[in-house]
Protein backbone atom coordinates (compact mmCIF):
# COMPACT_ATOMS: atom_id res chain seq x y z
CA UNK A 1 0.00 0.00 0.00
CA UNK A 2 1.58 3.11 -1.29
CA UNK A 3 1.36 6.17 1.04
CA UNK A 4 1.95 9.78 -0.09
CA UNK A 5 2.45 11.89 3.06
CA UNK A 6 1.95 15.78 3.16
CA UNK A 7 1.86 18.13 6.11
CA UNK A 8 -1.77 18.30 7.71
CA UNK A 9 -2.07 21.96 8.23
CA UNK A 10 0.33 24.83 7.98
CA UNK A 11 -0.25 28.22 8.45
CA UNK A 12 1.47 31.30 6.61
CA UNK A 13 0.76 35.29 7.08
CA UNK A 14 -0.36 37.48 4.18
CA UNK A 15 2.70 38.25 2.07
CA UNK A 16 4.67 35.28 3.50
CA UNK A 17 6.52 32.23 2.35
CA UNK A 18 5.53 28.85 2.92
CA UNK A 19 6.58 25.29 1.52
CA UNK A 20 4.49 22.64 1.32
CA UNK A 21 6.14 18.61 0.61
CA UNK A 22 4.99 16.17 -0.56
CA UNK A 23 6.78 12.51 0.41
CA UNK A 24 5.73 8.61 -0.76
CA UNK A 25 6.51 5.56 1.02
CA UNK A 26 8.49 3.99 -1.28
CA UNK A 27 11.46 6.49 -0.73
CA UNK A 28 12.94 9.50 -2.33
CA UNK A 29 10.51 11.02 -4.42
CA UNK A 30 12.11 12.14 -8.02
CA UNK A 31 11.46 13.67 -11.39
CA UNK A 32 10.16 10.35 -12.38
CA UNK A 33 6.82 10.62 -10.55
CA UNK A 34 6.00 13.76 -12.09
CA UNK A 35 4.85 15.67 -9.30
CA UNK A 36 1.63 17.28 -9.73
CA UNK A 37 0.21 20.57 -7.54
CA UNK A 38 -3.47 20.95 -7.10
CA UNK A 39 -5.23 23.47 -5.30
CA UNK A 40 -9.20 23.03 -3.74
CA UNK A 41 -11.76 25.77 -1.88
CA UNK A 42 -14.24 24.73 0.05
CA UNK A 43 -17.23 23.82 -2.21
CA UNK A 44 -15.24 23.74 -5.99
CA UNK A 45 -13.42 21.00 -8.30
CA UNK A 46 -9.78 21.34 -7.84
CA UNK A 47 -7.59 23.45 -9.55
CA UNK A 48 -4.24 22.27 -11.18
CA UNK A 49 -1.12 24.32 -10.10
CA UNK A 50 1.73 22.34 -11.10
CA UNK A 51 2.59 19.27 -13.36
CA UNK A 52 5.89 17.18 -13.60
CA UNK A 53 7.85 19.21 -10.48
CA UNK A 54 7.97 22.53 -11.96
CA UNK A 55 5.59 23.57 -14.95
CA UNK A 56 3.28 25.85 -13.90
CA UNK A 57 -0.47 26.03 -15.97
CA UNK A 58 -1.01 29.04 -18.30
CA UNK A 59 -3.52 29.88 -15.37
CA UNK A 60 -0.99 29.56 -12.62
CA UNK A 61 0.02 32.65 -10.54
CA UNK A 62 3.66 33.25 -10.41
CA UNK A 63 3.96 33.46 -6.70
CA UNK A 64 3.79 29.61 -6.98
CA UNK A 65 6.64 27.15 -7.50
CA UNK A 66 7.16 23.51 -7.87
CA UNK A 67 10.76 22.00 -6.78
CA UNK A 68 12.33 18.79 -5.49
CA UNK A 69 14.02 19.26 -2.01
CA UNK A 70 15.30 16.80 0.59
CA UNK A 71 13.97 13.93 -1.22
CA UNK A 72 9.80 15.17 -1.45
CA UNK A 73 8.07 17.14 -3.81
CA UNK A 74 7.59 20.50 -2.51
CA UNK A 75 5.27 23.57 -3.84
CA UNK A 76 6.10 26.89 -2.31
CA UNK A 77 4.13 30.00 -2.40
CA UNK A 78 5.77 33.39 -2.06
CA UNK A 79 4.09 36.43 -1.37
CA UNK A 80 0.66 34.98 -0.01
CA UNK A 81 -2.21 36.01 -0.43
CA UNK A 82 -5.43 36.03 1.29
CA UNK A 83 -7.26 34.27 -1.12
CA UNK A 84 -4.72 31.49 -1.39
CA UNK A 85 -6.08 29.45 1.47
CA UNK A 86 -7.15 26.32 0.37
CA UNK A 87 -6.68 22.81 0.55
CA UNK A 88 -3.74 21.99 -1.36
CA UNK A 89 -3.28 18.03 -3.01
CA UNK A 90 0.16 16.19 -4.50
CA UNK A 91 -0.45 13.57 -6.35
CA UNK A 92 2.34 11.09 -7.77
CA UNK A 93 3.31 8.81 -10.67
CA UNK A 94 4.01 4.62 -10.30
CA UNK A 95 4.96 3.60 -12.87
CA UNK A 96 5.70 -0.05 -14.24
CA UNK A 97 3.13 -2.76 -14.95
CA UNK A 98 0.53 -1.53 -12.35
CA UNK A 99 0.57 2.40 -13.94
CA UNK A 100 -0.78 4.30 -10.86
CA UNK A 101 -1.43 7.47 -9.54
CA UNK A 102 -1.17 8.52 -5.62
CA UNK A 103 -2.74 11.56 -4.05
CA UNK A 104 -1.59 13.18 -1.15
CA UNK A 105 -3.80 13.25 1.92
CA UNK A 106 -3.48 17.09 1.41
CA UNK A 107 -2.72 20.20 3.82
CA UNK A 108 -5.18 22.56 5.04
CA UNK A 109 -3.22 25.94 4.23
CA UNK A 110 -4.65 29.06 6.43
CA UNK A 111 -3.90 32.43 6.01
CA UNK A 112 -4.00 34.30 9.14
CA UNK B 1 -12.43 26.97 -23.43
CA UNK B 2 -11.93 23.23 -21.95
CA UNK B 3 -15.25 21.83 -20.41
CA UNK B 4 -16.08 18.79 -18.54
CA UNK B 5 -19.41 18.19 -17.30
CA UNK B 6 -20.20 15.00 -15.33
CA UNK B 7 -23.54 13.36 -15.07
CA UNK B 8 -25.02 10.04 -14.22
CA UNK B 9 -24.84 10.26 -10.73
CA UNK B 10 -27.52 9.59 -7.69
CA UNK B 11 -28.72 7.29 -5.37
CA UNK B 12 -27.67 3.85 -5.21
CA UNK B 13 -28.09 0.64 -3.10
CA UNK B 14 -25.17 -1.50 -2.02
CA UNK B 15 -24.36 -3.84 -4.48
CA UNK B 16 -25.92 -1.80 -7.46
CA UNK B 17 -24.54 -0.51 -10.38
CA UNK B 18 -24.64 3.04 -12.42
CA UNK B 19 -22.56 4.33 -15.18
CA UNK B 20 -21.07 8.07 -15.08
CA UNK B 21 -20.75 10.07 -18.53
CA UNK B 22 -18.29 13.12 -18.98
CA UNK B 23 -19.18 15.28 -21.70
CA UNK B 24 -15.71 17.24 -22.97
CA UNK B 25 -14.84 20.13 -25.11
CA UNK B 26 -12.57 22.78 -26.26
CA UNK B 27 -10.08 20.42 -26.91
CA UNK B 28 -9.26 17.79 -29.16
CA UNK B 29 -10.03 14.79 -26.69
CA UNK B 30 -8.80 12.03 -28.60
CA UNK B 31 -5.28 13.36 -28.09
CA UNK B 32 -5.20 13.04 -24.31
CA UNK B 33 -5.36 10.28 -21.38
CA UNK B 34 -8.33 11.07 -19.35
CA UNK B 35 -8.99 10.27 -15.36
CA UNK B 36 -11.63 9.70 -13.05
CA UNK B 37 -11.20 10.68 -9.47
CA UNK B 38 -13.17 10.87 -6.74
CA UNK B 39 -14.07 12.53 -3.33
CA UNK B 40 -15.82 11.36 -0.02
CA UNK B 41 -17.56 13.52 1.92
CA UNK B 42 -15.18 15.37 3.81
CA UNK B 43 -11.79 13.33 2.21
CA UNK B 44 -9.46 13.86 0.44
CA UNK B 45 -8.68 13.42 -3.39
CA UNK B 46 -8.48 9.66 -4.90
CA UNK B 47 -7.66 8.62 -8.16
CA UNK B 48 -9.43 6.09 -9.77
CA UNK B 49 -8.82 5.11 -12.94
CA UNK B 50 -7.68 6.06 -16.18
CA UNK B 51 -7.15 5.44 -20.02
CA UNK B 52 -5.14 6.13 -23.04
CA UNK B 53 -5.80 7.96 -25.59
CA UNK B 54 -7.01 5.36 -27.87
CA UNK B 55 -8.70 3.47 -24.80
CA UNK B 56 -5.79 0.55 -25.02
CA UNK B 57 -4.64 0.84 -21.62
CA UNK B 58 -6.50 1.64 -18.53
CA UNK B 59 -5.77 1.48 -15.15
CA UNK B 60 -7.36 1.19 -11.82
CA UNK B 61 -6.98 1.63 -8.52
CA UNK B 62 -7.39 -1.28 -6.46
CA UNK B 63 -9.83 -0.30 -4.49
CA UNK B 64 -12.15 -0.53 -7.75
CA UNK B 65 -10.70 -3.22 -10.16
CA UNK B 66 -12.82 -6.13 -11.23
CA UNK B 67 -16.39 -3.35 -10.41
CA UNK B 68 -15.51 -0.44 -11.89
CA UNK B 69 -14.35 0.34 -15.99
CA UNK B 70 -13.32 2.97 -17.71
CA UNK B 71 -14.23 3.77 -21.21
CA UNK B 72 -14.51 6.07 -23.84
CA UNK B 73 -16.26 7.22 -27.12
CA UNK B 74 -13.91 9.59 -29.13
CA UNK B 75 -16.40 10.19 -31.89
CA UNK B 76 -18.63 11.32 -28.97
CA UNK B 77 -16.37 13.34 -27.13
CA UNK B 78 -17.27 10.97 -23.87
CA UNK B 79 -15.60 9.76 -21.00
CA UNK B 80 -17.02 6.84 -19.43
CA UNK B 81 -17.17 4.86 -15.75
CA UNK B 82 -19.28 1.82 -15.27
CA UNK B 83 -19.51 0.90 -11.58
CA UNK B 84 -20.50 -2.32 -10.71
CA UNK B 85 -21.02 -3.98 -6.99
CA UNK B 86 -21.08 -0.62 -5.82
CA UNK B 87 -20.10 -0.28 -1.75
CA UNK B 88 -21.24 2.28 0.52
CA UNK B 89 -17.74 3.17 0.86
CA UNK B 90 -17.97 4.05 -3.26
CA UNK B 91 -20.07 7.26 -1.67
CA UNK B 92 -18.22 10.53 -3.10
CA UNK B 93 -17.71 12.96 -6.24
CA UNK B 94 -17.07 11.61 -8.56
CA UNK B 95 -14.57 13.78 -11.10
CA UNK B 96 -13.73 13.59 -14.69
CA UNK B 97 -10.43 15.39 -15.75
CA UNK B 98 -8.55 15.98 -18.41
CA UNK B 99 -4.78 14.00 -18.30
CA UNK B 100 -3.73 13.56 -14.70
CA UNK B 101 -6.33 16.55 -13.78
CA UNK B 102 -5.21 19.52 -15.86
CA UNK B 103 -8.58 20.50 -16.11
CA UNK B 104 -11.93 19.29 -14.36
CA UNK B 105 -15.42 18.76 -14.64
CA UNK B 106 -17.64 20.16 -11.63
CA UNK B 107 -18.06 16.81 -10.21
CA UNK B 108 -21.18 14.22 -9.96
CA UNK B 109 -22.43 12.71 -6.49
CA UNK B 110 -22.61 9.26 -6.40
CA UNK B 111 -24.40 7.97 -2.65
CA UNK B 112 -24.81 3.99 -2.04
CA UNK B 113 -27.19 3.60 0.95
CA UNK B 114 -30.09 1.47 1.83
Amino acid sequence: QTVVTQEPSLTVSPGGTVTLTCASSTGAVTSGYYPNWFQQKPGQAPRALIYSTSNKHSWTPARFSGSLLGGKAALTLSGVQPEDEAEYYCLLYYGGAQSTWVFGGGTKLTVL
Amino acid sequence: EVQLVESGGGLVQPGGSLRLSCAASGFTFSSYWMSWVRQAPGKGLEWVANIKQDGSEKYYVDSVKGRFTISRDNAKNSLYLQMNSLRAEDTAVYYCARAVGANWGQGTLVTVSS
